[in-house]
Formats: structure tokens, sequence, C-alpha cells
């Protein structure tokens, strides 16, 4: 069956860039997901790229997606105390109107 | 346009009683889904309506679980009656038909003593 893995935590000090890593197991989603979720809060949409794509940058967010080795990278440049927060990444089970496989989560926590 | 709302936002319990967790989801979206995180762990599916019709309810853990969608608009979750295993957040997503983007609501934190 499908599976999404991610590491639970990452640390870092603000300014730094930070690199969330995701692995996932189903070759045939059209989309890969990146969703967050900030204390007291639901999960926000924050970006996805295409599986055709290997890059997708959106100001201070890097997508790279590998999939080779079904491997999915989110990378926060700058970063800031705003971003402290649990990131999932996601995969979408079939195209269009389909439950999602979520990860683990991994906790950002940013650091003055 | 309101987002997915979720009633209660807390739910503290005793085992063995009942408790019913509402969602409501945008106005006009078909879609409505139903996610479970555990502490710590991945965010599971539940199940998945299409306006009054259940679609896929896979991820439903057992019998103690009822979801209804009654007229296709909001969505009741029941746990009856609850262990304490059952214990985490509960999510409820919506989205329109053929959209891709699914909106989460901000979870209700159920707590089974």
């Amino acid at each position: 069956g499908e599976d999404v893995e991610q590491s639970l935590f990452l640390s870092v000090r603000e300014g730094d860039s930070s690199v969330i890593n995701c692995t996932y197991t189903d070759s045939s989603s059209t989309y890969l997901y990146w969703y967050k979720q900030e204390p007291g809060a639901g999960l926000q949409l924050l970006t996805y790229i295409f599986s055709n794509m290997d890059m997708k940058q959106d100001q201070r967010l890097t997508v790279l997606l590998n999939k080779k080795d079904k491997h999915l990278s989110l990378r926060i440049a700058d970063t800031q105390t705003g971003d402290s927060a649990i990131y999932f990444c996601a995969e979408p089970t079939y195209n269009q109107g389909g439950k999602l496989i979520f990860g683990q989560g991994t906790e950002l926590s940013v650091k003055p | 346009e309101a987002g997915v709302t979720q009633f209660p936002s807390h739910s503290v319990i005793e085992k063995g009683q009942t408790v019913t967790l509402r969602c409501d989801p945008i106005s006009g979206h078909d879609n409505l889904y139903w996610y479970r995180r555990v502490m710590g762990k991945e965010i599971k599916f539940l199940l998945h309506f299409v306006k009054e019709s259940k679609q896929d309810e896979s991820g439903m853990p057992n019998n103690r679980f009822l979801a209804e969608r009654t007229g296709g608009t909001y969505s009741t979750l029941k746990v009856q009656p609850a262990e304490l295993e059952d214990s985490g957040v509960y999510f409820c997503a919506s989205s329109q038909t053929g959209g891709n983007e699914q909106f989460f609501g901000p979870g209700t934190r159920l707590t089974v003593l």
C-alpha cells in the first residue's frame, strides 16, 4: 500500500535554511503536496508540485522532486520564527478527489 | 467565504461514553473527508463522502465509528462507545468536484480518559 515517511523534528536558527525531507511509495501520483499546521490551527496547503516537474520555487519555498528515488523535499530560505509549525507531505491516492496519504509530520522549531 | 468549521474544538470524555463531532464544509463542496491524527503519528484517512453518499470508508477503524452526512451538507462522526485509543485530533476537509485542493478545518481534539 501507499506509505509516506518523514523525519519527526528539525531545529534551525532564524535566518538559516530549513530542509524537510519526505519519501513516498506511490509513483502514480500526479501531485505531491506540502501542508503546514501552525499551533492550534488546521492544515493549510503550503505548496504542491506536479509529478512531471523536478523543482518548483515560490518565494522562500523550493520544492524538489526526485522521482527515481521517490524523494520530495521542502526548502525554506531565510527561516523565520513564524515558520515554526508541523509540515506534512502528502500524496493523493488518485488524481482528483482522492484521499490523501500523509507522512508523520516534521515539527520545525526556529530559534531566534 | 467561510472555511471548513468543526465543533467542538476540544472534547474530553470518559471511556465508554459517546461523542459526536461535527464538520461544516465549505458551501458547495460535494467532497467531504474525515481524517485522524493520533499523537505524534501520521494523519490517517477515515472516510470520504460525495454529497450524502459514502464514497470510501476504508479507513474507519471499527464499528464504534459512525459517520453521516444527511442532506449532503454538514457531517457528523459519532464514536460509541469511546475507547482510550480513540484519542487524537480529528480533521475534516472538503473539496469541490474535480478540485485538487482539500481545505481543512481546525480539527477537534478528542481526549478519552
